[in-house]
This record gives structure tokens, C-alpha cells and sequence, in this order.
């Protein structure tokens, strides 16, 4: 199995602040990563697919890059709705993996 | 839209069934998989196996000799079978499309406690 370790799985932040999460996955896998928000009680919604392609409908202050082993997940200017977990998943190959999240909280 | 259902409560080696009920959109149609995905408390979501309106299944290995993917067209569902449980099990299940290898729409989450 493809291991996709995630950092930090916490971070305290401010309404307006930039924050960075990332995920090193242990083989190459190309640009095969998906980012996911989970707000509490509710289900994951995919922010950005293939690393740096971002969903239909998502705000563009979020934004992710990398390929390889690589990537990383920025939000601009933080809003109060982006405090939730945050995991990344790579569909490189079988069985999809996923991070271990990330929890954003407010400072 | 997605819904999970079935007993949110399951004994240790018995069988664990659920099913997901899909609305606008058959199960038949498009290019997708329907897939189950769970998440142990305080642990990563896991994916469990995934099945093509074709019926051909994909496992997780870790699951490969428990868990039974299946399609009911009639009733515009799937469903997932897992046998002899454990605590392990415990967790909150979802059923997930996955369109273009993104997980693009989910059903709410059901909770399944396996306990005697």
C-alpha cells in the first residue's frame, strides 16, 4: 500500500492567516492526489484533485501543488468556515489511502 | 444524493450489512464507482472496495477475505457485506461516488458499533 503521511495533524490559526498542510507519500505517484475538507458531522467534500486542479464551486484562497512524493495544501486568508480536518488521498493505485488529516482549529 | 442504512449495532463475529441508496442518478449509468469508505474513531478514513455498474469489485486487502460488494439496479442500490467482525470494525461508514478517481459526492455517514 502507497503510505501518504500528512503534516501537522494539528494547527492553531488565525481568521486571515495563510496556512500550509502537507503530504509525503512513499512511492513516486505522480500528481495522483486528491484534498478533501470534513466540516464536524458532516461528510468529505474534495477541494482539489490531480494535486493543483481546483473542484467547481471551491473558493480560490485554496490551492494545492506538488508531484512525485510531494505535496502541499495552502488556504489564503482563512475564513471562519475553513476550520474543519483536512486529508489528503492518493488514487495512484489500489487500495486509495489517505492521510491521517489534518485539524485546523482557531488560535 | 447518497444515504447509508442498516443496524448500528453488530455482536463480534457476526456479519455486518449496509446499504446505500443512490437518488438522481442510476447506478447503471455514467462512468463511475460506487464505493464504501469507513473512518475509525480518532484514525484515517480507510477505503474498503469499491464496485463498476458492471459489477466487477476491487478490495482492500486488509478486508479482501470479509467484505462482499454488491449492486441492486432495481432498487437503484449498493450494498457492502463484511463478515466476522471485531471491535475493529468499529467505525463510521460511508458510501462514496468516485467520478474521474474523486470521490465527488457521499452519503452522511453511518455509525456501526461492533459490541456484544
Amino acid at each position: 500500500d502507497i503510505q501518504m503521511t500528512q503534516s501537522p495533524s494539528s494547527l492553531a490559526a488565525s481568521v486571515g492567516d495563510r496556512v500550509t498542510i502537507t503530504c509525503q507519500a512513499n512511492h513516486d505517484i505522480s500528481n495522483y492526489v486528491n484534498w478533501y475538507q470534513q466540516q464536524p458531522g458532516k461528510a468529505p467534500r474534495v477541494l482539489i484533485f490531480d494535486a493543483s486542479n481546483l473542484e467547481t464551486g471551491v473558493p480560490s484562497r485554496f490551492s494545492g501543488s506538488g508531484s512525485g512524493t510531494h505535496f502541499s495544501f495552502t488556504i489564503n486568508s482563512l475564513q471562519p468556515e475553513d476550520f474543519a480536518t483536512y486529508y489528503c488521498q492518493q488514487y495512484d493505485s489500489l487500495p486509495y489511502t489517505f492521510g491521517q488529516g489534518t485539524k485546523l482549529e482557531i488560535k | 444524493l447518497l444515504q447509508e442504512s442498516g443496524p448500528g449495532l453488530v455482536k463480534p463475529s457476526q456479519t455486518l450489512s449496509l446499504t446505500c441508496t443512490v437518488s438522481g442518478d442510476s447506478i447503471k449509468s455514467g462512468s463511475y464507482y460506487w464505493t464504501w469508505i469507513r473512518v475509525p474513531a480518532g484514525k484515517r478514513p480507510e477505503w474498503c472496495g469499491r464496485i463498476y455498474r458492471s459489477g466487477v469489485t476491487d478490495y482492500n486487502p486488509s478486508l479482501k477475505s470479509r467484505i462482499t460488494l454488491s449492486l441492486d439496479s432495481s432498487k437503484n442500490q449498493f450494498s457492502l457485506t463484511l463478515t466476522s467482525v471485531t471491535a475493529e470494525d468499529t467505525a463510521l461508514y460511508y458510501c462514496a461516488r468516485m467520478a474521474a478517481y474523486t470521490f465527488d459526492l457521499w452519503g452522511p455517514g453511518t455509525v456501526v458499533t461492533v459490541s456484544s
